[in-house]
């Protein structure tokens, strides 16, 4: 079953403002992944992380892998309407070969 | 470019029909997936394959086969239709190696009435 919890299940913010969810589970994973998803369309990866307690940034989106390699978050600052979609976090673990494990995802509607 | 192509992209079918989806790409990608997308469970793995004639199950392969006869393609198999397996279904695919990104393609909507 699934192993990720995500949290929040759903965001209904303003434009411009700073939006953060986060991923938790109860084992380690050595790999955390950021992927969102427009409507009707795949999954596209946002970030990687792949140390714990790495800090890495894209333009707008900041992600963290939580140091005890059971948690990871991403903030948004700034939100646009564009950032409108589904964020899923993964895990990714050496004793899984190339298999992740995906988080329920959290829904983010952009209000302009 | 280099993509990944699903096919069809909607497809309604009835139960106990016999259902093939597509995927292809063109990345040479050794590692390819089949997911399916439920509200309030993510993106479940159905099978995945590691290269020509290699199959491996996931957590949810129960009513799904697939078959890997060359690099580019890997289709899933419902044999049996059930309206349990209504659903959004991802491939992706991804190069042999640690930390390789996973490319997913663009879905097909499958509705089995």
């Amino acid at each position: 079953g699934q192993q990720l919890n995500q949290s929040p299940q759903s965001m209904f913010i303003q434009e411009g403002e700073d939006v953060s969810m986060n991923c938790t589970s109860s084992s380690i994973f050595n790999t955390w992944l950021w992927y969102k998803q427009d409507p009707g369309e795949g999954p596209v990866l946002l970030i990687a992380l792949y140390k714990a307690g790495e800090l890495t940034s894209n333009g707008r989106l900041t992600a963290q892998f939580g140091i005890t390699r059971k948690d990871s978050f991403l903030n948004i600052s700034a939100s646009i309407p564009s950032d409108v979609g589904i964020y899923f976090c993964a895990g990714h673990r050496w004793t899984s070969g190339s298999r992740l494990t995906f988080g329920e995802g959290t829904q983010l509607t952009v209000n302009p | 470019d280099a993509e990944i192509t699903q096919s069809p992209r909607h497809k309604i079918t009835e139960t106990g029909r016999q259902v093939t989806l597509a995927c292809h790409q063109t990345w040479n990608h050794n590692n390819m997936f089949w997911y399916r997308q439920d509200l309030g469970h993510g993106l479940r793995l159905i099978h995945y394959s590691y290269g020509v004639q290699d199959t491996n199950k996931g957590e949810v392969s129960d009513g799904y086969s697939v078959s890997r006869s060359n690099t580019e393609d890997l289709p899933l198999t419902l044999e049996s239709a059930a309206s349990s397996q209504t659903s959004v279904y991802f491939c992706a695919s991804a190069a042999a190696g640690e930390n390789q990104p996973q490319h997913f393609g663009d879905g097909t909507r499958l509705s089995i009435l």
